[in-house]
C-alpha cells in the first residue's frame, strides 16, 4: 500500500512565523502535489512537482513555495503565516503515467493565531 | 479556468434510502475521478470514468459519465452508516497529467439511523 505520511496532525503557529509542512511517499512516485481543503471551497491545488526539484504553480500559490530536494520528500514552507492561511493542508502523490489516482497523506490541520 | 460544481452540499439521508451527487464541469473533461474521505479522514480514491457515456459499478455504487463528458453522477442505493463522508469529483481537463485535475466541492453525507 501507498503511504504519503505528513509530519504534523495539528499545528498552531503565529502570524508572520515561517512555517515547514513535510510530506514523504515510499512508493516511489514521480508525482507529489500540496492541497488545501477549506468548507465549501473543495481541494485546492497550492503546488506540484513531477521531479526532483522541479516545482510547478497551481490555483492558489500566494504566501506559500515548496521545495523537493529529493524524490520521495516534498516540503511546503509558508514564509509569513497569515490568519487566512489558517486551513487542512492535504499532501498528495501519484505515478507517472497519465491520469494515475492520487494517494493522500492524513492532512496536517494549521491554525495560524 | 476550468470549473466543477458538486451539488448538492449536504444530504441527510435515512438509512436504507438511495443518495445521489452530480458533478458539472464548465468545459469538456478527458476524464473523471471520484473520492471518497470520511470524517476526519483523507479522500481515498474509488474509481476513474474515461468514455463518454460509461456508467462503473462497485457493489451499491454506481457511477456515470455523461455522453458530453461534461458530468457525472454518483448514485448509493440502500445507503448504510459506513457510507457516511463527503464525496469528492475530480475532473482532469486535458490529458497532459494530474496538474489539471481540479476538484469539485464535494457532498456531504450523513445518515441517519
Amino acid at each position: 500500500d501507498v503511504k504519503v505520511t505528513q509530519s504534523s496532525r495539528y499545528l498552531v503557529k503565529r502570524t508572520g512565523e515561517k512555517v515547514f509542512l513535510e510530506c514523504v511517499q515510499d512508493m516511489d512516485h514521480e508525482n507529489m502535489f500540496w492541497y488545501r481543503q477549506d468548507p465549501g471551497l473543495g481541494l485546492r491545488l497550492i503546488y506540484f512537482s513531477y521531479d526532483v526539484k522541479m516545482k510547478e504553480k497551481g490555483d492558489i500559490p500566494e504566501g506559500y513555495s515548496v521545495s523537493r530536494e529529493k524524490k520521495e520528500r516534498f516540503s511546503l514552507i509558508l514564509e509569513s503565516a497569515s490568519t487566512n492561511q489558517t486551513s487542512m493542508y492535504l499532501c498528495a502523490s501519484s505515478h507517472g503515467t497519465d491520469n494515475s489516482p492520487l494517494h493522500f497523506g492524513n492532512g496536517t490541520r494549521l491554525t495560524v493565531t | 479556468g476550468q470549473q466543477v460544481m458538486q451539488i448538492p452540499q449536504y444530504q441527510h439521508v435515512q438509512e436504507g434510502e438511495d443518495f445521489t451527487t452530480y458533478c458539472n464541469s464548465s468545459t469538456t473533461l478527458s476524464n473523471i475521478q471520484w473520492y471518497k474521505q470520511r470524517p476526519g479522514g483523507h479522500p481515498v480514491f474509488l474509481i476513474q470514468l474515461v468514455k463518454s457515456g460509461e456508467v462503473k459499478k462497485q457493489k451499491r455504487l454506481t457511477f456515470q459519465f455523461g455522453e458530453a463528458k461534461k458530468n457525472s453522477s454518483l448514485h448509493i442505493t440502500a445507503t448504510q452508516t459506513t457510507d457516511v463522508g463527503t464525496y469528492f469529483c475530480a475532473g482532469l481537463e486535458n490529458n497532459f497529467g494530474n496538474e489539471k485535475l481540479t476538484f469539485g466541492t464535494g457532498t456531504r453525507l450523513t445518515i441517519i439511523p
